[in-house]
């Protein structure tokens, strides 16, 4: 276990259909977040989770978001209803608990709908 | 929003030069993080200084942060071609007991061979 694993890279979808993201973090961090980037911006938080619970949502999280991360483990993020401003980087981030240093990130799912 | 901000947006230098980029927030942090992030890629942790540090150095990285002014500044000495990427700053606040980090929209650094 090397780092955070995002899948898929790449997602095109048309708009509409509903798509969903996992992301693996590091198996002893506790602490998982997403971020939304867009292109020439900085990323953009979504959602955080200790272990299992979500805590936290962005307002950037509208209705049709939704995030998982059932045993402390993996998290889903899914997207209803696509729109054309979905189209985005979507970053996944874990930490430890005691982390003294950085966030590790993912190298990301690249979502386009068109 | 986002509460960093990177000035220069955008810095173009050769090969062996300096480079010096600046980041100002708003709020009282924790800490203050930068990252660097190729193009399409994710973002890769470079350093990390606390609210009572000043400056930092790892390798050919330089961070200083001076919390009166909030600010931040990250210099990279000798800089090499594969310095080329975006660069940003982001500052750690407690979310629910633990970080949440803010970043700012990021320098575009370009090394010129």
């Amino acid at each position: 276990d090397t780092g955070v694993s995002q899948n898929p890279r790449h997602k095109i979808t048309k708009r509409g259909q509903n798509v969903t993201f996992r992301c693996d973090p590091i198996s002893e961090h506790n602490r998982l977040y997403w971020y939304r980037q867009t292109l020439g911006q900085g990323p953009e938080f979504l959602t955080y989770f200790q272990n299992e619970a979500q805590l936290e949502k962005s307002r950037l999280l509208s209705d049709r978001f939704s995030a998982e991360r059932p045993k402390g483990s993996f998290s889903t993020l899914e997207i209803q209803r696509t729109e054309q401003g979905d189209s985005a980087m979507y970053l996944c981030a874990s930490r430890s608990r005691q982390g003294r240093s950085g966030y590790t990130f993912g190298s990301g799912t690249r979502l386009t709908v068109v | 929003s986002q509460q960093g901000e990177e000035d220069p947006q955008a810095l173009s230098i050769q090969e062996g030069e300096n480079a010096t980029m600046n980041c100002s927030y708003k709020t009282s942090i924790n800490n203050l993080q930068w990252y660097r992030q190729n193009s399409g890629r994710g973002l890769v942790h470079l350093i990390l200084i606390r609210s009572n540090e000043r400056e930092k150095h790892s390798g050919r990285l330089r961070v200083t942060l001076d919390t009166s002014k909030k600010s931040s500044s990250l210099l990279i000495t000798a800089s090499r071609a594969a310095d080329t990427a975006s660069y940003f700053c982001a500052t750690g606040a407690l979310l629910q007991g633990a970080q949440k980090l803010v970043f700012g929209q990021g320098t575009r650094l370009t090394i010129n061979p």
